[in-house]
């Protein structure tokens, strides 16, 4: 079967400026979660989807990420404006409802 | 704070030594417990999980982890480790707090020599 899909898998962006990350979770998976890790730790939690409804975003910082996920498949996450502290490597995962986690390469973002 | 410890976050071995790391949870009340691998330039992958039933579990490339409730712990063995094995590890509790939440360990970093 299909891995999770990711795009871009790289990106430079400036501070201040916005940027959007794409997932395509495996196909049935109800359950799709970003995390963000940053380098030495590991993976945080921002956001998790159940279909297409948000069962937990407490870890999001809500005035500048958002996430969304259209018919309960593709998701997106923005971030807008970005901060430098928002380098790292966001992941996208998905899953059938308690079960294993199947995790997508990830985009590694740098702010400058 | 509830949490997900891994109190060793690099280790170094050689190939065919023993290995042991650590994890251990804050979380009362039922937990599901996982351990997640990602080898170089690679995507994270399941290892092993614990729902229920014997607290000894067997994953792939003859890691084992045991699950011991009194002590919250859920470490991870290998008896034999190879250069392949190197890898950063990582320990996840699911639990039901109103939700079904995923909490990940800061992981450990094993360098296997030759």
């Amino acid at each position: 079967e299909a891995g999770v899909a990711q795009s871009p898998r790289y990106k430079i962006i400036e501070k201040r400026q916005s940027v959007a990350f794409w997932c395509n979770p495996i196909s049935g998976h109800a359950t799709l979660y970003w995390y963000q890790q940053i380098l030495g730790q590991g993976p945080k939690l921002l956001i998790q989807f159940q279909n297409n409804g948000v069962v937990d975003d407490s870890q999001l910082p809500k005035d500048r990420f958002s996430a969304e996920r259209l018919k309960g498949v593709d998701s997106t996450l923005k971030i807008q404006p970005a901060k430098l502290e928002d380098s790292a490597v966001y992941l996208c995962a998905s899953s059938l409802v308690l079960d294993e986690q199947y995790f997508g390469p990830g985009t590694r973002l740098t702010v400058t | 704070a509830q949490s997900v410890s891994q109190h060793n976050h690099h280790v170094i071995l050689s190939e065919a030594a023993s290995l042991e790391l650590g994890c251990n949870y804050s979380y009362g009340g039922t937990v599901n417990l996982f351990w997640y691998v990602q080898y170089p330039g690679q995507h994270l992958q399941l290892l092993l999980k614990y729902f229920s039933g014997d607290p000894l579990v067997k994953g792939i490339k003859g890691f084992e982890a045991e699950f011991i409730k009194s002590k919250f712990s859920f470490n991870l063995r290998k008896p034999s480790v190879q250069w392949s094995d190197t890898a950063e590890y990582f320990c996840a509790v699911n639990r039901y707090s109103g939700t079904y939440k995923y909490i990940f360990g800061t992981g450990t970093r094993l360098k296997v020599l030759a």
